[in-house]
């Protein structure tokens, strides 16, 4: 059981936006920031989105992230086949000494 | 740039231990800020933090598992050493290591390696 909720799965059509949930508690989202890793089929977890709300060089500004009280988002805009992946949530736990928690990661299918 | 290389046995035993080495390249696990985890994903599930060594040598580990995991680093050969013992077949999983450049987590992963514990 994974200390950050996620829905299991969420689709979507091409050039529609999809939004993805993560909650959690004061200990971890409330307290501090949300990251977001995508997952493509077969390959190693990448960083997505860090400081709830920051892409790194080369995530088109189609995938945004927000945060507010204990749960945040992920959206992507403008869906594209390439989009479909695993995305998982996570965040630092103060309750966990050095502990990153995940979400239990939701599998985004574009129709 | 940076990359991170997992490597160790496909097949263990159940009841031995688990030895994988992270060697990575692109940054100094003796900066300050650096830190290289373990993360697993039994297929098909979620990922799992198991282990995460710092660059003044502090440890930490997944509350679940510290009994069985112990983490070491060898700065200058740029590894990470994560030993995991007593295996079961539910320690069946791609093993990733990955960065940490405080306060971001995980910002580079190796590409993962599967452990499948059979006898």
């Amino acid at each position: 059981q994974s200390v950050l909720t996620q829905p299991p799965s969420a689709s979507g059509t091409p050039g529609q936006r999809v939004t993805i949930s993560c909650s959690g508690s004061s200990s971890n989202i409330g307290s501090n920031y949300v990251y977001w890793y995508q997952q493509l089929p077969g390959t190693a977890p990448k960083l997505l989105i860090y400081r709830n709300n920051q892409r790194p060089s080369g995530v088109p500004d189609r995938f945004s992230g927000s945060k507010s009280g204990t749960s945040a988002s992920l959206a992507i805009s403008g869906l594209r086949s390439e989009d479909e992946a695993d995305y998982y949530c996570a965040a630092w736990d103060d309750s966990l000494s050095a502990h990153v928690v995940f979400g239990g990661g939701t599998k985004l299918t574009v129709l | 740039q940076v990359t991170l290389r997992e490597s160790g046995p496909a097949l263990v035993k159940p009841t031995q231990t688990l030895t994988l080495t992270c060697t990575f390249s692109g940054f100094s696990l003796s900066t300050s800020g650096m830190c290289v985890s373990w993360i697993r994903q039994p297929p098909g599930k979620a990922l799992e933090w198991l282990a995460r060594i710092d660059w003044d040598d502090d440890k930490y580990y997944s509350t679940s598992l510290k009994t069985r995991l112990t983490i070491s680093k060898d700065t200058s050969k740029n590894q990470v050493v994560l030993t995991m013992t007593n295996m079961d077949p539910v320690d069946t999983a791609t093993y990733y290591c990955a960065r940490t450049q405080n306060p971001v987590p995980f910002d580079y992963w190796g590409q993962g390696t599967l452990v499948t514990v059979s006898s």
